[in-house]
């Protein structure tokens, strides 16, 4: 059965400062893979996908995660923090066949707080 | 275009009481699955439904059902509502097909007193 380890619930970081939230799957066979993002009362918003092709992936707001197959990781990162980007960070994978990709299984989620 | 929708968004029952939750996907995606979020539990996939037929479903006792209409439009049912239930319940749409991205409604709170 697949899953998905987020290290870490809390990460603290400076404004300014690099923001690195680790996430890692296991799978017979590598997955598809999701970061998602959720504001308090909110809904989940899709930040970046891995699908096929290019392992390094770009997504909205500067957030971009590279898919390593050997480490089976998907790690996200953003070069510089914003205040607008406190939130809590979910790392999903789905299966690539077998028709339960309607079926998104998620990490447990990282809060991130950002300090001024 | 307009996102999903969930309906109500904030909802307040007594244990052993039903309840209906109603989810409107994006014009055009005809696949809602619905989650449940947790602070114990994190986020749970329920069910998926496609074209008013169930695809998939997660670990979840029966007292949790749900349908989908010919307009896509999805509604969840809990009966015998359980203090446990209290949660955020969340639906996903995507257009199905070789799309994985699944696009999420706002939630609805479910308080169980």
């Amino acid at each position: 059965a697949q899953s998905v380890t987020q290290l870490g619930s809390h990460v603290s970081v400076s404004e300014g400062a690099l923001v690195l939230l680790r996430c890692n799957y296991s799978s017979s066979v590598p997955p598809y893979l999701f970061w998602y993002v959720q504001y308090p009362n909110q809904g989940l918003q899709l930040l970046l996908k891995y699908t096929t092709g290019a392992t390094l992936v770009k997504g909205i707001n500067g957030f971009e995660a590279e898919f390593k197959k050997s480490e089976t990781s998907f790690h996200l990162t953003k070069p510089s923090a914003h205040m607008s980007d406190a939130a809590e960070y979910f790392c999903a994978v789905t299966p690539v066949h077998g028709g339960s990709q309607g079926n998104l299984i998620f990490g447990k989620g990282t809060k991130l707080s950002v300090k001024p | 275009k307009a996102g999903v929708t969930q309906t109500p968004r904030y909802l307040i029952k007594t244990r052993g009481q039903q309840v209906t939750l109603s989810c409107s996907p994006i014009s055009g995606h005809r696949s809602v699955s619905w989650y449940q979020q947790t602070p114990g539990q994190g986020l749970q996939f329920l069910f998926e439904y496609f074209s008013e037929t169930q695809r998939n479903k997660g670990n979840f006792p029966g007292r949790f059902s749900g349908r989908q209409f010919s307009n896509s439009r999805s509604e969840m049912n809990v009966s015998t509502l359980e203090l446990g239930d209290s949660a955020l319940y969340l639906c996903a749409s995507r257009t199905s097909g070789s799309s994985y991205e699944q696009y999420f409604g706002p939630g609805t709170r479910l308080t169980v007193t």
